[in-house]
């Protein structure tokens, strides 16, 4: 079993749809959580933490729930722009430096 | 531009040659980080360093891998004798010491082995 797993896709949407993407991760003694966006043939950019107490920035909100291991993002008003593989990451945390372990990603695919 | 460099950003070679990619972190980003993407997956790590000194490598980096932080500043990843297998997008990031969980990535060499 892949330590974090996501659907990879795609996701096809029409511009201003609200789509959602799930991520589930193995380890339970995983510390951080993030969202990143990768553009095709492009490094991966953080989009945003993942907190417990879920947050939002914009269009898009992250929810975290631990007793679940359970990912969430949430994408409002949906943009061509917001076309791309969003990548669900996980951290140990041992103290020192925090090796990132991703999902697959899921591909998302806005269409007019 | 202060971000993340790579160099090259495409390599080509043939099966049983060797290779050396350079990434030149943030500056002042002593923890330095390289992974490697596949198709169709996400980045995996591979190892990283804290300063010059290499702290953890994965058991995806085999002893054909080999990766230097000589002066604890760029980086240099080599690949002796490469395999078709090899063929993916070597990526560098880098992070401050005080959060290494946010890490910054160069742009990746993307290499084909044919």
């Amino acid at each position: 079993r892949k330590e974090v797993e996501q659907d990879p896709g795609p996701f096809n949407v029409p511009e201003g749809a609200t789509v959602a993407f799930n991520c589930t991760y193995s380890n339970s003694a995983s510390q951080s959580f993030f969202w990143y966006r990768q553009d095709c043939r492009k490094e991966p950019k953080l989009l945003m933490s993942v907190y417990s107490s879920g947050n939002e920035d914009g269009r898009f909100t992250a929810q975290l729930n631990r007793a679940s291991q359970y990912i969430s993002l949430l994408i409002r008003d949906s943009k061509l722009s917001d076309s791309a593989t969003y990548l669900c990451v996980v951290t140990p945390w041992d103290g020192t430096a925090s090796k990132l372990t991703f999902g697959t990603g899921t591909r998302l695919q806005v269409t007019l | 531009d202060t971000g993340v460099s790579q160099d090259p950003r495409h390599k080509i070679t043939k099966r049983g040659q060797n290779v050396t990619f350079r990434c030149d972190p943030i500056s002042e980003h002593n923890h330095l980080y390289w992974y490697r993407q596949t198709l169709g997956q996400g980045p995996e790590f591979l190892t990283y360093f804290q300063n010059e000194a290499q702290l953890e490598k994965s058991r995806l980096l085999s002893d054909r891998f080999s990766a230097e932080r000589p002066k604890g500043s760029f980086s240099t990843l080599e690949i002796q004798r490469t395999e078709q297998g090899d063929s993916a997008m070597y990526l560098c990031a880098s992070s401050l010491p005080s959060s290494t969980d946010t890490q910054y990535f160069g742009p990746g060499t993307r290499l084909t082995v044919l």
